[in-house]
């Protein structure tokens, strides 16, 4: 049973520009959350999606934006990159956001802005 | 406001028992989770509690006492791979069972 996959694993950006970070959760698995991780700060939940539906949004600016697909597969976008931007950007999926359902994470994908 | 409060680092000896405290304040709840993050990796799932008492699986064992809005974790007989962040987590019923994060607990095992 494959786990959840992200794409790309590394990536440099120049400021200002915008990047895309994709995200396969696990088959069968419709709902999809997107985290950003960095040193000290934990993990601050950035959005959830449920059958291409938004769910919950965390307190980020409107550069932060993303979507699902109808094969559950979800993308994240951020717009004018910022030097703060730079973190470890974690997708986790979950057969559903009730009850004891875990979430499963993905590797990541690794953002530096510089 | 949301708020989970853990120890930013603990140490503890290589095969000896250490507990990880979580405290939370939260509108709602429903539902305790921990997770595992080795350096470098992504978290993993250890353990789930949403009604009071102790869940046992294996060496790790998690706790919960939602009148005190308060978790731990035990670990026993523990091992140098043990040596990671434990993340803990409480889904809030009254923000549409968002789940929100503790910063982690550090938790260095030696020798």
């Amino acid at each position: 049973k494959a786990g959840v996959t992200q794409t790309p694993r590394y990536l440099i950006k120049t400021r200002g520009q915008q990047v895309t970070l994709s995200c396969s959760p696990i088959s069968g698995h419709r709902s999809v959350s997107w985290y950003q991780q960095t040193p000290g700060q934990g993990l601050q939940f950035l959005f959830e999606y449920f059958s291409e539906t938004q769910r919950n949004k965390g307190n980020f600016p409107g550069r932060f934006s993303g979507r699902q697909f109808s094969n559950s597969r979800s993308e994240m976008n951020v717009s004018t990159l910022e030097l703060g931007d730079s973190a470890l950007y974690l997708c986790a999926s979950s057969l559903g956001w009730d009850r004891g359902y875990g979430y499963t994470f993905g590797s990541g994908t690794r953002l530096t802005v510089v | 406001g949301q708020n989970i409060d853990q120890p930013t680092e603990m140490t503890a000896t290589e095969g000896a028992i250490v507990q990880i405290n979580c405290t939370y304040q939260t509108s709602g709840f429903n539902g305790l989770f921990w997770y595992q993050q080795h350096a470098g990796e992504a978290p993993t799932f250890l353990s789930y509690n949403v009604l009071d008492g102790l869940e046992e699986k294996g060496r790790f064992s998690s706790f919960l006492s939602r009148s005190k809005g308060y978790s731990y974790l035990l670990l026993k007989e523990l091992q140098m791979k043990d040596s990671a962040s434990y993340l803990c987590a409480v889904r809030v019923l009254d923000s549409n069972y968002q789940l929100i994060w503790g910063a982690g607990t550090k938790l260095i095992i030696k020798p």
